[in-house]
């Protein structure tokens, strides 16, 4: 089972900031089966970043992902006051989903 | 638009079972497939599972077999999942995910609670 390891696990940067988070597979993963989630308190996860690099239908560009092979990275390129929540990384082989444990972006 | 209706919190005692309903509308429902993720009360996100409704095909998580069973009823455009033998540590929200790869969309989450 491919294991999924972000970080950091909290990143506390000011409104306007560049955010980067990082996530890192045990083994290689397809680009294509790479996706990326924020998940807000009390609400459903909602997909950012699918295929390591597509923005999902609605998404802002300032939301960017990139990666391959074992190292994946989603970029905020200017943290807007929405943009504080949790990020997951998450990870489609063998008709399963593995998940990242997840970075949480505070507001400095 | 797509939409994806889970069914309502539930309380169990340990050692039953709980069956939750996601039900989709606005796409054609056996083609996409559907996960099932819980999350813990402060944890992360965990895979159970996943249901090909067409055809009923599905597969589970290590952790969890034996113990769930996901059905869909294309009658009604319905997935369900159904925990067993429940212990304290499957108090967690529950949700339904459509698609294969990535989840574009969720459901609104079940809350299950189980509690002597």
């Amino acid at each position: 089972e491919i294991v999924l390891t972000q970080s950091p696990g909290t990143l506390s940067l000011s409104p306007g900031e560049r955010a980067t988070l990082s996530c890192r597979a045990s083994q290689s993963v397809s680009s294509t089966y790479l996706a990326w989630y924020q998940q807000k308190p009390g609400q459903a996860p909602r997909l950012l970043i699918y295929g390591a690099s597509s923005r999902a239908t609605g998404i802002p560009d300032r939301f960017s992902g990139s990666g391959s092979g074992t190292d994946f990275t989603l970029t905020i390129s200017r943290l807007e006051p929405e943009d504080f929540a949790v990020y997951y990384c998450q990870q489609y082989g063998s008709t399963q989903w593995t998940f990242g444990q997840g970075t949480k972006v505070e507001i400095k | 638009q797509v939409q994806l209706v889970q069914s309502g919190a539930e309380v169990r005692k340990p050692g039953a079972s709980v069956k939750v309903s996601c039900k989709a509308s606005g796409y054609t429902f056996t083609s996409y497939y559907v996960h099932w993720v819980r999350q813990a009360p402060g944890q992360g996100l965990e895979w159970m599972a996943i249901i090909n409704p067409s055809g009923g095909s599905t597969n589970y998580a290590q952790k969890f077999q034996g113990r769930v069973t996901m059905t869909s009823d294309t009658s009604t455009s319905t997935v369900y999942m159904e925990l067993s033998s429940l212990r304290s540590e499957d108090t967690a929200v529950y949700y339904c995910a459509r698609g294969l790869a990535a989840g574009d969309y969720w459901g609104q989450g079940t809350l299950v609670t189980v509690s002597s």
